[in-house]
């Protein structure tokens, strides 16, 4: 298995743009989780999908962002209008109900 | 949720047996200890999960005392590959999503 699949592996945009970050989960994995990290707040959980269901979404900082999961084996994180604030690399993990997280390689998104 | 309190950072060379201690006081009969390793560029990855006393794999130990308010990894012989930020999280099974800023490992030559 390939791995949780994040695209892009970075990502320039400018202030006011939309962004989309994309995952492709693990196989018959049945969680998806998005978490964004930056040197000051760490890793924060934004928000977690089970069966393409959005579960809690209590972490998303604010109606701009946006997270859908159409399938089983897609899912998108969009910020619009993006803001200088939101730089930092945006992790999307999977997993089986009851097992241990597998992570993406990450986006590094960076907002001018 | 059971809080945690790990050092921010630590410091080894090559060859050493680093121990990373996490406190954990109040945490619940049914949780877990559980940690990830987080290297450069990388999502973290899973390094090793106990309930009591101790576990071993073939990355690390981790040792968890009678009163389970504290647990400690160890990871014997580091190389300069083991420079990673070390999470520990504290749970019922692997159902905590919550990683902190976490312990960042140096080890140098």
């Amino acid at each position: 298995d390939a791995g949780v699949i994040q695209s892009p592996r970075h990502e320039v945009t400018e202030m006011g743009q939309e962004v989309t970050l994309r995952c492709k989960p693990i196989s018959g994995h049945d969680y998806l989780f998005w978490y964004r990290q930056t040197m000051m707040r760490g890793l924060e959980l934004l928000i977690y999908f089970n069966n393409n269901v959005p579960i809690d979404d209590s972490g998303m900082p604010e109606d701009r962002f946006s997270a859908k999961m159409p399938n089983a084996s897609f899912s998108t994180l969009k910020i619009q209008p993006s803001e200088p604030r939101d730089s930092a690399v945006y992790f999307c993990a999977s997993r089986v109900r009851g097992e241990k997280l597998f992570f993406g390689s990450g986006t590094q998104l960076s907002v001018l | 949720l059971a809080k945690t309190t790990q050092p921010i950072s630590m410091d080894s060379y090559e060859g050493q047996e680093v121990n990373i201690t996490c406190s954990h006081n109040n945490i619940a009969t049914n949780d877990y200890i559980t940690w990830y390793q987080q290297f450069p560029s990388q999502g973290p990855r899973f390094i090793i999960q106990g309930y009591k006393t101790k576990v071993t794999n073939e990355v690390a130990s981790l040792f968890i005392p009678a009163d389970r308010k504290s647990s400690t990894l160890s990871l014997p012989r580091v190389s300069l590959s083991d420079t990673a930020v070390y999470y520990c999280l504290v749970g019922t099974g692997y159902s905590t999503l919550t990683f902190g800023k976490g312990t960042m490992l140096l080890v140098s030559p």
